[in-house]
């Protein structure tokens, strides 16, 4: 079986201040990990993902995560947020069970 | 590129009634997900189809829910009958393949009352 923990189900954060959220797993197989960002009343958009190669891996925005499997974590960071950033970012990994996505975290951007 | 399309985007029904939900995917994707995504909680899938074949349907509750996709393009998600706890966000999702990256739609919210 394989699960993802968001260690954070809410990050305050002052804008143009950097964030980290959080994101652990479990799994028996090798993954595949992703970030994504869902905004009110719309859908998840991909933010980035590790399929292999770099464990540093850039996404859009702004974003980058760092896979680190002997830690079993990819967390996302952010080194300068805006207010627009404010929303609920999921964390998902999938191997060669279903796709299992975290429970979210939801970044506040104070002005 | 037209992006997944979802309808309708809100539903509210009373309990013991039916509903259904739409989606078509992006076009080329063979890969089409349903989810369900609880109030404060991340999605969980209920099935995935590779073309018109399930791949896998193991968190989907076969007693009152049902999808299908005939040809393998557009998808319908059936809860008959409904309870208060299937009030959730519906999310059709569809990828090129099963390790690609998913596209998702806006979502169907449903409140059971």
């Amino acid at each position: 079986a394989q699960s993802v923990t968001q260690l954070d189900s809410q990050v305050p954060v002052f804008e143009e201040a950097p964030v980290e959220l959080r994101c652990n797993y479990s799994s028996s197989v090798s993954v595949y990990l992703f970030w994504y960002v869902q905004y009110p009343n719309q859908g998840l958009q991909l933010l980035l993902k590790y399929l292999s190669g770099s464990t540093l891996v850039k996404g859009i925005n702004g974003f980058e995560a760092e896979f680190n499997k002997s830690q079993t974590s990819f967390h996302l960071r952010k080194p300068s947020v805006h207010i627009s950033d404010t929303a609920e970012y999921f964390c998902a990994v999938r191997g060669s069970y279903i796709p299992t996505f975290g429970r979210g975290t939801s970044l506040i951007v104070h002005p | 590129e037209a992006g997944v399309a979802q309808s309708p985007r809100y539903k509210i029904i009373e309990k013991r009634q039916s509903v259904a939900f739409w989606c078509n995917p992006i076009s080329g994707h063979a890969t089409l997900y349903w989810y369900q995504q609880i109030l404060g909680q991340g999605p969980k899938l209920l099935i995935q189809f590779q073309n018109n074949g399930v791949v896998d349907d193991s968190q989907l509750p076969k007693d009152r829910f049902s999808a299908e996709r005939l040809k393998g393009v557009d998808s319908t998600l059936k809860i008959q009958p409904a309870k208060l706890e299937d009030s959730a966000v519906y999310l059709c999702a569809s990828s090129f393949g099963g390790e690609a990256e998913a596209f998702f739609g806006q979502g169907t919210r449903l409140t059971v009352v």
